[in-house]
């Protein structure tokens, strides 16, 4: 079994400040985890993901999240936000065996406070 | 490359219309998937496709079918739409079949509206 957990469904910051938004996961065996970003009436894009390899990892836009086994945690930072970085994002998770599919967090809508 | 494609981007139905969402990918993937957006839910898989002729219920399949006769085309029907239908709906592909870990590249949504 497998599930993800956003503690946050809205952040806002201040722009030029750091972002910080929080995913817990668990899973029977290894996992893969995701980030995902979806702008205003837009599909979803992929910003970085964690496949068992180095866990720190970087994504696109300045973003990287860091793999903490210990704490079941992937969050998601950037040292410096944008007003571009205003969206929703989601936390994804599948586990690396059996037969299970993705399972989406509920997501955490950021705001950028110009 | 267009990417993944859905259309229509916005649609009202009466309940007990029935409609077909449309989605296409030019980018040869295999899988391919839809899912529905829900405020506070998240996205949850409808169902999905490894390839031409195979498809499978995921999450949330009840009052949706869906059929794949070509590796671009992936159609999702709602037999007799229903207040509980109203939602985001996305189509997804990605060249892994086990739908797994590889990235999946999202159409832009239809936002369905069931009075």
């Amino acid at each position: 079994a497998q599930s993800v957990t956003q503690l946050d469904s809205h952040v806002s910051v201040s722009e030029g400040t750091p972002v910080l938004l929080r995913c817990n996961y668990s899973s029977s065996y290894s996992p893969s985890l995701f980030w995902y970003v979806q702008h205003p009436n837009k599909g979803l894009q992929l910003l970085l993901k964690y496949t068992s390899a180095a866990t720190l990892v970087k994504g696109i836009n300045g973003f990287e999240a860091e793999f903490k086994k210990s704490e079941t945690s992937f969050h998601l930072t950037k040292p410096s936000a944008h007003m571009s970085d205003a969206a929703e994002y989601f936390c994804v998770v599948i586990s690396n065996f059996g037969n299970e599919k993705l399972t989406f967090g509920t997501g955490t809508r950021l705001t950028i406070i110009p | 490359n267009a990417g993944v494609t859905q259309t229509p981007k916005f649609q009202v139905l009466k309940t007990g219309q029935s409609m077909t969402l449309q989605c296409a990918q030019d980018m040869n993937h295999e899988y391919m998937s839809w899912y529905r957006q829900d405020p506070g839910m998240g996205l949850r898989l409808i169902h999905y496709s490894v390839g031409a002729g195979i498809t499978d219920q995921g999450e949330v399949p009840n009052g949706y079918n869906v059929s794949r006769s070509t590796t671009e085309d992936f159609p999702l029907r709602l037999l007799s739409a229903a207040p509980s239908q109203t939602s985001v709906y996305f189509c997804a592909s990605s060249r892994d079949i086990a739908g797994g870990t590889d990235t999946q590249y999202f159409g832009p949504g239809t936002r369905l509206t069931v009075l």
